[in-house]
């Protein structure tokens, strides 16, 4: 089936130490997208990729970075996690900009 | 700055009554409109749509109203199951999804 996969599912950290949340896609969509969640909030978009090309969200904080090696794969790195930190991350993917958004089932993050 | 609101946080219906999700946006230049549901442990999955254009979309069991006076839509599930249960997310798109905090429907059997 084709389908969106994010690993881990579940990732510890401890304050400040470096972490890598990962997404893979089958779809083969142009589009990936990382989003934070955290407790009773509403997904938050942090950046997208169009193909290789990277948007980045205003607001997101330097803290966060992506990379796109391929069209499968895209992954999200916290260079130094802080308490406020702690939230699900959501990958999502779609064909193109105004397509339908297909998610991953998400990594959930605790920063210790 | 929250340009899509779900005010209900929760919401518990009978089987086989109606459910009615609410969702309220500011921003007047949103061009199309998505509910999605989310299982837990499961990512959202799309559920459906409308475009601005239109004040109704419907498929199935549910149905998405859309006023663009009020700036309001809500989802209409009827006759709700014990399966619909799961968290509701209303998100409207410009160039971008805007996500709510989504609605936790309990459907009781």
């Amino acid at each position: 089936d084709a389908m969106v996969i994010q690993n881990p599912r579940y990732q510890v950290t401890q304050f400040g130490k470096p972490v890598t949340l990962s997404c893979s896609q089958t779809l083969n969509h142009n589009v990936m997208y990382w989003y934070q969640q955290k407790s009773s909030q509403a997904p938050k978009l942090l950046f997208h990729y169009y193909d290789k090309d990277f948007n980045n969200e205003a607001d997101t904080p330097d803290n966060f970075q992506s990379r796109r090696p391929n069209t499968s794969f895209c992954f999200l790195d916290i260079r130094s996690p802080g308490l406020g930190d702690a939230a699900m991350y959501l990958c999502a993917t779609s064909r193109e900009y105004h397509n339908e958004q297909f998610f991953g089932p998400g990594t959930r993050l605790t920063v210790l | 700055d929250q340009q899509v609101k779900q005010n209900s946080p929760s919401l518990s219906v009978q089987e086989g009554r109606i459910s009615i999700l609410n969702c309220d946006y500011t921003n007047s230049m949103f061009d199309y409109f998505l509910w999605y549901k989310k299982y837990p442990a499961e990512g959202p999955t799309f559920l459906i749509s409308i475009s601005s254009i239109k004040d109704k979309n419907e498929d199935g069991r549910f149905t998405v109203f859309l006023n663009k006076s009020a700036k309001h839509l809500s989802l209409h599930i009827v006759p709700s199951q014990p399966g619909d249960s799961a968290v509701y997310f209303c998100a409207a798109r410009r160039d971008k999804l805007v996500f709510g905090a989504g609605t936790i429907l309990r459907v009781k059997s």
